[in-house]
């Protein structure tokens, strides 16, 4: 994996249901990993920043897992409310100093009621 | 602190103008970044700057973008000539420390080049 890539692209989840979805970034070179949350016409909002392979943070409703070595991390939302509905980014830092974060296209959540 | 703050929020310019888009970082943060969002590309990272010194500026797309940050409160992205391809929404974030601290973003500039 070169980028940074979400899965799935959207998702339609009925309120109540839990849900996750996939970031996949190249564990080559790896630093840090965020997850943000974006609501229409607002700016993106930090959820979680992981560094340690085996990382699991909760805020909320809303945990995240991190595996280092085979470059993935996890998101997790438990019974979905609409409030949730946003576009989840996940970005990678790979260190160095050079690079900044490499942000994935992000999972676009629409809970329904 | 009121966050990042970015201005102008909307920005409509013809082609060929120039355009300066600003961006005033929250009190403390010593590292300041300039992203681009488009449908096609997502959020792209323009260039960064630590501790006022660009650090970063293989994002910037060509020569018509430039960025400066002459003192840790102001941060500037211009684009001269503007093209039409440039119309995206510009993001300023900033954080503390480097790049395993949470970066807080601004509300986004939306420009238009028509």
């Amino acid at each position: 994996i070169l980028n940074v890539e979400q899965s799935p692209q959207s998702l339609h989840v009925q309120e109540g249901d839990s849900t996750n979805f996939t970031c996949s970034f190249p564990s080559s070179n790896f630093y840090a990993l965020h997850w943000y949350r974006w609501e229409t016409a607002k700016s993106p909002e930090a959820l979680f920043v992981m560094t340690l392979n085996g990382d699991e943070k909760k805020k909320g409703r809303i945990s995240a897992t991190l595996n280092t070595k085979e470059g993935y991390s996890y998101l997790y939302i438990k019974g979905s409310q609409p409030e949730d509905s946003a576009t989840y980014l996940c970005a990678q830092y790979s260190g160095g100093g050079a690079d900044g974060l490499t942000f994935g296209k992000g999972t676009h959540l629409i809970i329904q009621p | 602190d009121a966050g990042v703050i970015q201005s102008p929020r909307h920005e409509v310019t013809e082609m060929g103008q120039e355009v300066t888009l600003r961006c005033k970082p929250i009190s403390g943060h010593n590292s300041l970044f300039w992203y681009r969002q488009t449908m096609m590309r997502g959020l792209e990272l323009l260039i960064y700057f630590n501790n006022n010194v660009p650090i970063d500026d293989s994002g910037m797309p060509e020569d018509r973008f430039s960025a400066k940050m002459p003192n840790a409160s102001f941060s500037t992205l211009k684009i001269q000539p503007s093209e039409p391809r440039d119309s995206a929404v510009y993001f300023c974030a900033s954080s503390f420390g480097n790049m395993n601290t949470e970066a807080f973003f601004g509300q986004g500039t939306r420009l238009t080049v028509v």
